[in-house]
């Protein structure tokens, strides 16, 4: 069965500064794998996606996601924080291994100081 | 080109009451979902079809019951009201496992 782990609920950063925000995958086969962003009060909209065709995948605003099948990772990361980036980000998985449900982890609040 | 369209968006029920929260998109989607979200705890995948006449269950599935009989449609009932089911609830659909999903505008449920 296919999960999906974020680690940290939490993750504050300086305006500026590098934004690293975790996704772990549990899978017999590597899956697509998707996140998204919820900003206040806002429905939730595709960031990237990685569906094999390149391991370093861009996305909308600046950010990009690195799969790793070795470490069964797809860590988001931008490398300047802007004000405008604060909202809750989640991580998904579907398809190959899993059926054609999609998962979502339990979502990362990302914080930005000015 | 409407999307998903999901209906109502706010609902207040007592304690053991039903309802029907509906959802319909007109994109052709074979596949269709409902999830729940909760602070802290993400989106959580509640039921789920692949197609008409086809359903399946998801993550939390408990005191929840769907149909899918045609493409367009896929209505979410819950048949006894518990405040545990207190929540926002998302209608999603998209076509491949490879592509994004689409959602509706959200329900937000009361249950006192």
């Amino acid at each position: 069965a296919q999960s999906v782990t974020q680690l940290g609920s939490h993750v504050s950063v300086s305006e500026g500064a590098l934004v690293l925000l975790r996704c772990n995958y549990s899978s017999s086969v590597p899956p697509y794998l998707f996140w998204y962003v919820q900003y206040p009060n806002q429905g939730l909209q595709l960031l990237l996606k990685y569906t094999s065709a390149a391991t370093l995948v861009k996305g909308i605003n600046g950010f990009e996601a690195e799969f790793k099948k070795s470490e069964t990772s797809f860590h988001l990361t931008k490398p300047s924080a802007h004000m405008s980036d604060a909202a809750e980000y989640f991580c998904a998985v579907s398809g190959r291994g899993g059926g054609f449900k999609t998962i979502f982890g339990a979502g990362t609040r990302l914080f930005v100081k000015a | 080109n409407a999307g998903v369209t999901q209906t109502p968006k706010f609902q207040v029920l007592k304690t053991g009451q039903s309802m029907t929260l509906q959802c319909a998109q007109d994109m052709n989607h074979e596949y269709m979902s409902w999830y729940r979200q909760d602070p802290g705890m993400g989106l959580r995948l509640i039921h789920y079809s692949v197609g008409a006449g086809i359903t399946d269950q998801g993550e939390v599935p408990n005191g929840y019951n769907v149909s899918r009989s045609t493409t367009e449609d896929f209505p979410l009932r819950l048949l006894s009201a518990a405040p545990s089911q207190t929540s926002v609830y998302f209608c999603a659909s998209r076509g491949g496992p490879n592509e994004k999903l689409f959602f509706g505008s959200g329900t937000q449920l009361s249950v006192l």
